[in-house]
């Protein structure tokens, strides 16, 4: 079956750095998520990316956060000064469609712990 | 907003036990329902879902889930556990009709006992 990627699997940073978090989702898929998991917490939903913008995102999804596509393969997280409470679990997924037929293919996570 | 309560983020069963776990949604409207199932050191991975065709949804791994609409609720069933089976489930929820979010649960980690 195919798969989502995501690398690294783990990342560490100082706070205040700025990491990129990098996935490939399905190639003829349309829709692009991301996902995060704090140790303990729910599995909360940050932005959904679909022809090239950003379609929705949550409240946590501010300023230090962003989304790019850059060549048609990749979809980036990039958050710009990281914080302590960023470290998490981020979780890629994508789609290849809306609705009933709708089925999200999730990577295996990065691991981002912020020192 | 819409949401899912798993009641009991961890559940022990014996194997070749019933496993049972809880769901419930929250919202007027039946929305999509889905069963993720998340094994250690592995991404989500879709058990079954909901699409309003039939009450009674047949997953992978010999998983079945029911939706009732009078009880809100979409509890995840196997007649027997299997060791494999140890891993954390999410329920999900996403509206019906129209672009919207998948909002998932806490999680239950389900262990199985030899």
């Amino acid at each position: 079956e195919p798969e989502v990627t995501q690398t690294p699997s783990h990342q560490v940073t100082q706070m205040g750095q700025e990491v990129i978090l990098r996935c490939v989702p399905i190639s003829n898929h349309l829709y692009f998520y991301w996902y995060r998991q704090i140790l303990g917490q729910k599995v909360e939903f940050l932005v959904s990316f679909y022809n090239n913008e950003i379609s929705e995102k949550s409240e946590i999804f501010d300023d230090q956060f962003s989304v790019e596509r850059p060549d048609g393969s990749n979809f980036t997280l990039k958050i710009r000064s990281t914080k302590l409470e960023d470290s998490a679990m981020y979780f890629c997924a994508s789609s290849e469609e809306q609705g009933r037929g709708e089925k999200l293919f999730f990577g295996s996570g990065t691991q981002l712990s912020v020192l | 907003a819409q949401s899912v309560t798993q009641l009991g983020s961890h559940v022990s069963v014996s194997e070749g036990a019933l496993v049972l776990l809880r769901c419930n949604y929250s919202s007027s409207v039946p929305p999509y329902l889905f069963w993720y199932v998340q094994y250690p050191n592995q991404g989500l991975q879709l058990l079954l879902k909901y699409t309003s065709a039939a009450t009674l949804v047949k997953g992978i791994n010999g998983f079945e889930a029911e939706f009732k609409k009078s009880e809100t609720s979409f509890h995840l069933t196997k007649p027997s556990a299997h060791m494999s089976d140890a891993a954390e489930y999410f329920c999900a929820v996403r509206p019906f009709g129209g672009y919207q979010k998948v909002t998932f649960g806490i999680g239950t980690k389900l262990q199985v006992i030899p």
